[in-house]
């Protein structure tokens, strides 16, 4: 069946530090790959999508590359901050048309 | 403030009570979903409705019924619901249904509580 692994643990840096964080996935070959991120209480928040035929993405402080290869996904904040602080979900595009969410990383930045 | 409005943002229900959860969207979007999400958790795919029809229904109790009376508006009627099911309940929308990367809009969810 289809899987999708992201760090397990939660991740805790310190600010103006770069945060990588993992999405690993099994079992299928998405033609496209979205992250979001989720604040406590509130719906997730598009951030970024790469394509299969992508290897790299950019928007601002942030940093996206795809490798059907390894089947894995990294999302990068570079100069993180306090206000980064979030979970972020990565969700791999599922053919049947819906995107399956990963179980998210937790990310703390402290100053 | 989201594009994406939930209402209520917290409901309490028993389990013998008929209540619904109401989504709207004004950003012109033809696919709207809801998800459930547990604490700690990634939200779960319940129901997809592409211009209106619904697609997609990933196997859910039929104690839980969408509706999609127009193209801004999704429902979600709840039945007889049991404590398992108390959850943050979100409501998203895309321009098209997802074959092309469209992203998802997000609501920020209603809390739903069952006695």
């Amino acid at each position: 069946s289809q899987k999708i692994e992201q760090n397990s643990e939660a991740l805790n840096i310190q600010e103006g530090k770069t945060a990588t964080l993992t999405c690993n996935y099994t079992n299928y070959s998405p033609a496209y790959l979205q992250w979001y991120r989720q604040d406590p209480g509130r719906g997730p928040v598009f951030l970024l999508l790469i394509r299969e035929n992508e290897k790299e993405k950019r928007k601002e402080r942030l940093k996206v590359t795809f490798d059907t290869t390894l089947k894995q996904s990294l999302f990068h904040i570079t100069a993180s901050q306090p206000a980064d602080s979030a979970t972020y979900l990565c969700a791999p595009y599922n053919q049947g048309g819906k995107l399956i969410f990963g179980q998210g990383t937790e990310l703390s930045v402290k100053p | 403030d989201t594009e994406v409005t939930q209402t209520p943002k917290h409901l309490v229900m028993g389990m013998t009570n008929k209540k619904s959860l109401k989504c709207e969207q004004h950003m012109g979007h033809r696919a709207m979903y809801w998800y459930k999400q547990k604490a700690k958790k990634p939200p779960e795919l319940m129901f997809v409705y592409s211009y209106e029809k619904l697609s997609i229904n990933e196997s859910v109790p039929s104690r839980f019924s969408p509706e999609c009376p127009n193209s801004s508006l999704l429902n979600l009627h709840l039945h007889a619901l049991q404590p398992e099911d108390s959850a943050l309940y979100l409501c998203a929308s895309s321009q098209e249904v997802l074959t092309r990367g469209q992203p998802q809009h997000f609501g920020d969810g209603t809390r739903l509580s069952i006695l």
